[in-house]
Protein backbone atom coordinates (compact mmCIF):
# COMPACT_ATOMS: atom_id res chain seq x y z
CA UNK A 1 0.00 0.00 0.00
CA UNK A 2 1.38 3.46 -0.77
CA UNK A 3 2.51 5.42 2.06
CA UNK A 4 3.76 8.64 3.53
CA UNK A 5 6.64 8.65 6.59
CA UNK A 6 7.61 11.25 8.10
CA UNK A 7 10.19 10.30 10.84
CA UNK A 8 10.34 12.20 12.90
CA UNK A 9 7.73 13.28 15.15
CA UNK A 10 9.50 16.49 16.77
CA UNK A 11 12.62 18.61 16.27
CA UNK A 12 13.76 21.01 18.13
CA UNK A 13 16.20 23.62 16.09
CA UNK A 14 18.08 26.81 17.42
CA UNK A 15 16.82 29.92 15.78
CA UNK A 16 19.21 30.98 12.98
CA UNK A 17 20.19 27.14 12.22
CA UNK A 18 18.80 25.38 9.26
CA UNK A 19 16.62 23.03 9.33
CA UNK A 20 15.86 19.54 7.19
CA UNK A 21 12.75 17.74 7.88
CA UNK A 22 12.66 14.00 6.82
CA UNK A 23 9.49 12.58 3.98
CA UNK A 24 9.86 9.48 2.31
CA UNK A 25 6.79 7.87 0.04
CA UNK A 26 6.11 4.13 -0.95
CA UNK A 27 5.07 4.53 -5.00
CA UNK A 28 5.92 2.68 -7.96
CA UNK A 29 5.51 5.80 -10.36
CA UNK A 30 6.77 9.37 -9.64
CA UNK A 31 4.12 10.68 -7.42
CA UNK A 32 3.07 14.62 -7.38
CA UNK A 33 4.89 15.47 -3.70
CA UNK A 34 3.61 18.58 -1.39
CA UNK A 35 4.76 20.19 1.70
CA UNK A 36 2.71 21.89 4.10
CA UNK A 37 2.42 24.20 7.42
CA UNK A 38 -0.10 24.25 9.87
CA UNK A 39 0.79 26.69 13.04
CA UNK A 40 -1.61 26.70 15.94
CA UNK A 41 -5.10 26.65 15.59
CA UNK A 42 -4.48 27.59 11.77
CA UNK A 43 -5.56 26.19 8.54
CA UNK A 44 -3.00 24.26 6.16
CA UNK A 45 -0.79 26.53 4.21
CA UNK A 46 0.84 25.01 1.18
CA UNK A 47 4.44 25.90 0.92
CA UNK A 48 5.67 24.37 -2.73
CA UNK A 49 4.94 21.29 -4.87
CA UNK A 50 6.76 19.12 -7.23
CA UNK A 51 5.55 17.96 -10.01
CA UNK A 52 8.59 17.33 -12.70
CA UNK A 53 11.20 18.88 -13.87
CA UNK A 54 13.98 20.35 -11.42
CA UNK A 55 14.37 18.14 -8.59
CA UNK A 56 15.12 20.81 -6.12
CA UNK A 57 11.53 23.29 -5.87
CA UNK A 58 11.58 26.60 -4.11
CA UNK A 59 8.85 27.58 -1.89
CA UNK A 60 7.62 30.38 0.10
CA UNK A 61 8.66 31.74 3.12
CA UNK A 62 12.26 30.46 2.33
CA UNK A 63 11.55 26.84 2.49
CA UNK A 64 13.07 24.24 -0.23
CA UNK A 65 13.01 20.84 -1.13
CA UNK A 66 14.45 18.36 -3.22
CA UNK A 67 13.18 15.06 -4.69
CA UNK A 68 15.54 12.26 -4.60
CA UNK A 69 14.04 10.00 -6.92
CA UNK A 70 16.38 6.75 -5.61
CA UNK A 71 15.82 7.04 -2.20
CA UNK A 72 12.25 7.91 -2.35
CA UNK A 73 12.35 11.30 -0.72
CA UNK A 74 11.42 14.84 -0.56
CA UNK A 75 13.08 16.01 2.18
CA UNK A 76 12.13 19.95 3.07
CA UNK A 77 14.91 22.62 3.83
CA UNK A 78 15.35 26.07 5.63
CA UNK A 79 18.70 27.14 5.41
CA UNK A 80 17.88 29.87 8.64
CA UNK A 81 15.06 29.00 10.84
CA UNK A 82 13.37 31.58 12.43
CA UNK A 83 11.11 31.78 15.55
CA UNK A 84 7.85 32.20 13.41
CA UNK A 85 9.02 28.91 11.61
CA UNK A 86 8.06 26.73 14.86
CA UNK A 87 4.48 24.99 13.49
CA UNK A 88 3.43 21.39 12.33
CA UNK A 89 4.92 20.39 9.18
CA UNK A 90 3.04 17.92 6.89
CA UNK A 91 4.86 16.05 3.56
CA UNK A 92 1.93 14.51 1.01
CA UNK A 93 1.85 12.35 -1.82
CA UNK A 94 -0.99 12.33 -4.79
CA UNK A 95 -1.35 9.19 -5.65
CA UNK A 96 -3.81 8.58 -8.48
CA UNK A 97 -7.48 9.95 -7.13
CA UNK A 98 -5.53 10.07 -3.17
CA UNK A 99 -3.65 12.95 -1.62
CA UNK A 100 -2.05 11.08 1.44
CA UNK A 101 -0.60 12.60 4.38
CA UNK A 102 2.28 12.44 6.55
CA UNK A 103 1.79 11.63 9.96
CA UNK A 104 3.57 15.78 10.59
CA UNK A 105 6.21 16.87 12.19
CA UNK A 106 5.92 19.46 14.78
CA UNK A 107 8.78 22.04 14.48
CA UNK A 108 10.33 24.29 18.18
CA UNK A 109 12.33 26.70 17.45
CA UNK A 110 14.30 27.86 20.46
CA UNK A 111 16.00 31.44 21.01
CA UNK B 1 -12.75 30.51 -6.72
CA UNK B 2 -14.24 27.96 -4.97
CA UNK B 3 -15.56 28.27 -1.25
CA UNK B 4 -15.84 25.16 1.09
CA UNK B 5 -18.84 25.43 3.80
CA UNK B 6 -18.92 23.17 6.36
CA UNK B 7 -21.15 23.08 9.51
CA UNK B 8 -21.20 22.52 12.23
CA UNK B 9 -17.65 24.17 13.46
CA UNK B 10 -17.72 22.30 16.39
CA UNK B 11 -19.82 19.48 18.01
CA UNK B 12 -19.99 17.65 21.13
CA UNK B 13 -21.83 14.39 21.08
CA UNK B 14 -22.28 11.56 23.12
CA UNK B 15 -20.99 8.24 22.78
CA UNK B 16 -23.32 6.05 20.62
CA UNK B 17 -25.24 8.71 19.25
CA UNK B 18 -25.15 9.48 15.36
CA UNK B 19 -23.39 11.58 13.47
CA UNK B 20 -23.89 13.95 9.95
CA UNK B 21 -21.64 16.21 9.15
CA UNK B 22 -22.00 18.39 5.95
CA UNK B 23 -20.11 19.85 3.30
CA UNK B 24 -20.85 21.79 0.65
CA UNK B 25 -18.66 23.42 -2.26
CA UNK B 26 -19.53 26.85 -4.30
CA UNK B 27 -17.49 27.66 -6.88
CA UNK B 28 -16.90 24.56 -9.21
CA UNK B 29 -18.51 21.74 -10.80
CA UNK B 30 -17.85 18.04 -10.68
CA UNK B 31 -15.63 18.23 -7.74
CA UNK B 32 -13.44 15.48 -5.96
CA UNK B 33 -14.12 15.92 -2.56
CA UNK B 34 -12.32 14.49 0.32
CA UNK B 35 -12.94 13.67 3.96
CA UNK B 36 -10.12 14.18 5.88
CA UNK B 37 -9.97 13.67 10.06
CA UNK B 38 -6.96 14.86 12.01
CA UNK B 39 -6.11 13.88 15.26
CA UNK B 40 -2.88 14.46 17.19
CA UNK B 41 0.50 12.64 16.37
CA UNK B 42 -1.60 11.17 13.19
CA UNK B 43 -1.53 13.45 10.41
CA UNK B 44 -4.42 14.22 8.37
CA UNK B 45 -6.17 10.78 7.63
CA UNK B 46 -7.59 10.34 4.16
CA UNK B 47 -11.37 8.67 5.12
CA UNK B 48 -13.33 8.80 1.94
CA UNK B 49 -13.09 10.18 -1.37
CA UNK B 50 -15.30 10.65 -3.87
CA UNK B 51 -15.11 11.60 -8.00
CA UNK B 52 -18.79 12.15 -8.44
CA UNK B 53 -21.98 11.84 -7.47
CA UNK B 54 -22.89 8.48 -5.18
CA UNK B 55 -19.45 7.24 -5.96
CA UNK B 56 -17.55 7.24 -2.49
CA UNK B 57 -14.30 5.41 -1.67
CA UNK B 58 -13.67 4.53 1.93
CA UNK B 59 -9.83 4.21 3.34
CA UNK B 60 -10.32 3.50 6.58
CA UNK B 61 -12.87 0.73 7.48
CA UNK B 62 -14.67 1.96 11.09
CA UNK B 63 -18.01 2.58 11.52
CA UNK B 64 -17.94 5.92 9.79
CA UNK B 65 -19.84 6.32 6.00
CA UNK B 66 -19.84 8.83 3.42
CA UNK B 67 -22.40 10.34 0.97
CA UNK B 68 -22.55 12.54 -2.11
CA UNK B 69 -26.12 13.12 -2.88
CA UNK B 70 -25.45 15.91 -4.91
CA UNK B 71 -22.84 17.36 -7.23
CA UNK B 72 -21.41 19.72 -4.98
CA UNK B 73 -22.48 18.22 -1.37
CA UNK B 74 -20.24 15.75 0.70
CA UNK B 75 -21.82 14.10 3.97
CA UNK B 76 -20.00 12.19 6.31
CA UNK B 77 -21.77 9.79 8.76
CA UNK B 78 -22.21 7.20 11.79
CA UNK B 79 -24.65 5.35 13.56
CA UNK B 80 -22.62 5.44 16.64
CA UNK B 81 -20.30 7.18 17.55
CA UNK B 82 -17.07 5.83 19.38
CA UNK B 83 -14.28 7.97 21.25
CA UNK B 84 -11.88 7.40 18.83
CA UNK B 85 -14.37 9.11 16.69
CA UNK B 86 -13.19 12.54 18.37
CA UNK B 87 -10.58 14.70 16.41
CA UNK B 88 -11.26 17.44 13.62
CA UNK B 89 -12.68 16.96 10.30
CA UNK B 90 -11.59 18.22 7.40
CA UNK B 91 -13.52 18.35 3.68
CA UNK B 92 -11.20 18.84 0.68
CA UNK B 93 -11.65 19.61 -2.79
CA UNK B 94 -8.39 18.58 -4.79
CA UNK B 95 -7.94 18.81 -8.18
CA UNK B 96 -5.60 16.19 -9.65
CA UNK B 97 -2.69 16.18 -11.56
CA UNK B 98 -2.91 20.11 -11.18
CA UNK B 99 -1.72 20.48 -7.20
CA UNK B 100 -4.60 22.47 -6.17
CA UNK B 101 -5.81 21.18 -3.27
CA UNK B 102 -8.50 23.54 -0.74
CA UNK B 103 -9.33 22.85 2.70
CA UNK B 104 -12.59 23.86 4.29
CA UNK B 105 -12.93 25.30 7.84
CA UNK B 106 -13.36 21.66 9.59
CA UNK B 107 -15.21 20.24 12.42
CA UNK B 108 -13.87 19.91 15.89
CA UNK B 109 -16.11 16.57 16.80
CA UNK B 110 -15.65 15.35 20.70
CA UNK B 111 -17.15 12.34 21.43
CA UNK B 112 -17.68 12.32 25.27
Amino acid sequence: AQSVTQPDIHITVSEGASLELRCNYSYGATPYLFWYVQSPGQGLQLLLKYFSGDTLVQGIKGFEAEFKRSQSSFNLRKPSVHWSDAAEYFCAVEYGNKLVFGAGTILRVKS
Amino acid sequence: SQTIHQWPATLVQPVGSPLSLECTVEGTSNPNLYWYRQAAGRGLQLLFYSVGIGQISSEVPQNLSASRPQDRQFILSSKKLLLSDSGFYLCAVIRLQAGEQYFGPGTRLTVT
